[in-house]
């Protein structure tokens, strides 16, 4: 069964530090998304990807993120100076035409 | 008011016995609806669509009331791989692929 693939699995970054996570969506997918979780709370969307442009953005995803996708395959998502309360579980997810999405299995971001 | 609000939970039940699962909504331009379960510490996974003539997939009904913006889950005969926490999901879809909306999950345990 095709995947959603992330990495890494675990990163843990100092307070004011840049990181990039990484995702493959599923190969013949079309919109591609970034959600977190905060420890102990819900799932929140963050942004939507889709014709090579961000379609859609939460209050959450402020200047300090930003979205690419460089190479037709890759997905990232970069948060340019990491707060510690961006600590949290954050899922890419992709789906076709189908609005079916699977998820990654997440990258746990630990900021300290 | 929440955009998705479900049973707080945690529901704890024998093996065997019957659950069921409460979850309303808040936009009436909601267009689809899910739900998702998610083990601990790892990714959402889709447990089955929600459409208003109500459907089953084995031991699980999900039902559907757009005129009460309510969504059911009923799952039957319970077993111990069925202790999970269950997130009610609504998609607001759109032409570019409509972001999710999740519930905070209502936890279930199932005990021997």
């Amino acid at each position: 069964e095709p995947e959603v693939t992330q990495t890494p699995s675990h990163q843990v970054t100092q307070m004011g530090q840049e990181v990039i996570l990484r995702c493959v969506p599923i190969s013949n997918h079309l919109y591609f998304y970034w959600y977190r979780q905060i420890l102990g709370q819900k799932v929140e969307f963050l942004v939507s990807f889709y014709n090579n442009e961000i379609s859609e953005k939460s209050e959450i995803f402020d200047d300090q993120f930003s979205v690419e996708r460089p190479d037709g395959s890759n997905f990232t998502l970069k948060i340019r100076s990491t707060k510690l309360e961006d600590s949290a579980m954050y899922f890419c997810a992709s789906r076709s035409r189908v609005p079916l999405n699977t998820f990654g299995s997440g990258t746990r971001l630990t900021v300290v | 008011r929440k955009e998705v609000e479900q049973d707080p939970g945690p529901f704890n039940v024998p093996e065997g016995a019957t659950v069921a699962f409460n979850c309303t909504y808040s936009n009436s331009a909601s267009q689809s609806f899910f739900w998702y379960r998610q083990d601990c510490r790892k990714e959402p996974k889709l447990l089955m669509s929600v459409y208003s003539s109500g459907n089953e997939d084995g031991r699980f009904t999900a039902q559907l009331n757009r005129a009460s913006q309510y969504i059911s889950l009923l799952i039957r005969d319970s077993k111990l791989s069925d202790s999970a926490t269950y997130l009610c999901v609504v998609n607001m879809g759109g032409n570019q692929g409509g972001k999710l909306i999740f519930g905070q999950g209502t936890e279930l345990s199932v005990k021997p």
